[in-house]
């Protein structure tokens, strides 16, 4: 039971480029969110989906999209990366009795 | 002001010591309380939820003040594997709130 599933671990991104951050989890969780936690800081909500086909925005969601095409998926898509973007990204999923996160995604943008 | 505030601390404590930590909630349509712990440039993983009744498990309590809107964190016994961040979460509504966490570091 591998749990919540973030690839990659780590990136390094130019100004203006694109990417997806994937997320995947075998619990058939219905629930599932992105977090971007800047250092020394809390965690920030940039979007969620509460099932298939349903997304929502967070506390954060400018610059990001996400799409929720099956209950195991769920990735985040920079559309064209800032420095101001630079973070360490957690996806979750939440079931009983609480979230369950992956290990992250350390991003860099110069 | 923020929805879930913690005190960032850091606490630094001897081993063996009993400390507790404290955090706020403004939303008083929260129905569920979680305490999580996150070790440096790990991820966060849930430590035990928070009844109202209070909750214990081996070293360490939760407890809920509804009135009040606080729930508290106590660990005894302190062990140098407590070293971490402790984020508070509430939840409600279908939305969860994590505190920014507050750090302890058990010495030797």
């Amino acid at each position: 039971n591998a749990g919540v599933t973030q690839t990659p671990k780590f990136q390094v991104l130019k100004t203006g480029q694109s990417m997806t951050l994937q997320c995947a989890q075998d619990m058939n969780h219905e629930y599932m969110s992105w977090y971007r936690q800047d250092p020394g800081m809390g965690l920030r909500l940039i979007h969620y989906s509460v099932g298939a086909g349903i997304t929502d925005q967070g506390e954060v969601p400018n610059g990001y999209n996400v799409s929720r095409s099956t209950t195991e998926d769920f990735p985040l898509r920079l559309l064209s990366a800032a420095p101001s973007q630079t973070s360490v990204y957690f996806c979750a999923s939440k079931g009983p009795p609480g979230y369950t996160f992956g290990s992250g995604t350390r991003l860099t943008v110069v | 002001r923020k929805e879930v505030e913690q005190d960032p601390g850091p606490f630094n404590v001897p081993e063996g010591a009993t400390v507790a930590f404290n955090c706020t909630y403004s939303n008083s349509a929260s129905q569920s309380f979680f305490w999580y712990r996150q070790d440096c440039r790990k991820e966060p993983k849930l430590l035990m939820s928070v009844y109202s009744s209070g909750n214990e498990d081996g070293r360490f309590t939760a407890q809920l003040n509804r009135a009040s809107q606080y729930i508290s964190l106590l660990i005894r016994d302190s062990k140098l594997s407590d070293s971490a961040t402790y984020l508070c979460v509430a939840s409600g509504a279908g939305k969860s709130t994590f505190g920014d966490g507050t750090t302890l570091t058990v010495k030797p």
